[in-house]
């Protein structure tokens, strides 16, 4: 079975500083990876996924994401943090025998100015 | 159009009552997921409904969790005899396709505290 860990609880940046929020999964297979956030009051958006092709996603505001099967990662960057990035940041995992994510814990990030 | 929505934002209710959480799916989805998420934790997968199929319910915690769909619509979110343990978010999402790279996309949750 497929799971996720995001070894960081908590980050804090200073804004205009750059991020990046690590995702480790753990599957026999290429999985389907995806990275979604939580702002305070409102349901996950999703910033990003990968399944196939260019190991280097872009999603929305400016994330990126790069997919490193010899490490298991699919981490979370972004070059330069704004104050309204402060949120919950989750990594899920799924699988191409599922409909089923499997979600991180979940990364709280802190932005100062 | 709209996102998914869910009723109500807040429960809170008496240990022991039974609560009903509503989930209406963006049109034309034809797969509904719930997830739990308790305080400080990430999702926990309870059940998912994809069109006319049998439910995969291999995430409820106990039998006093239970969901029904009406086709591709709305989803209610039954929990019996509420327990302390069961006060968390309750998170619902929708996708287009049944399948697991498709993307979910959720809405704003009912936060349920068991007092």
């Amino acid at each position: 079975a497929q799971s996720v860990t995001q070894p960081d609880i908590h980050i804090t940046v200073s804004e205009g500083a750059s991020l990046e929020l690590r995702c480790n999964y753990s599957y026999g297979a290429t999985p389907y990876l995806f990275w979604y956030v939580q702002s305070p009051g409102q349901g996950l958006q999703l910033l990003l996924k990968y399944f196939s092709g260019d190991t280097l996603v872009q999603g929305i505001k400016g994330f990126e994401a790069e997919f490193k099967r010899s490490q298991s990662s699919f981490n979370l960057r972004k070059p330069s943090v704004h104050w309204s990035d402060a949120a919950e940041y989750f990594c899920a995992v799924g699988a191409r025998n599922t409909d089923k994510l499997i979600f991180g814990t979940g990364t709280r990030l802190q932005v100062f100015p | 159009g709209a996102g998914v929505s869910q009723s109500p934002s807040n429960k809170v209710t008496e240990k022991g009552k039974d609560v009903e959480l509503r989930c209406d799916p963006i049109s034309g989805h034809t797969a509904l997921y719930w997830y739990r998420q308790r305080l400080g934790q990430g999702l926990e997968f309870l059940i998912y409904f994809q069109g006319n199929s049998a439910p995969d319910k291999s995430g409820l915690p106990s039998d006093r969790f239970s969901a029904e769909r009406t086709g591709e619509s709305v989803s209610t979110l039954t929990i019996q005899r509420t327990q302390q343990e069961d006060s968390a978010v309750y998170l619902c999402a929708s996708s287009l396709l049944a399948v697991g790279s498709d993307t979910q996309y959720f809405g704003p949750g009912t936060r349920l505290t068991v007092l």
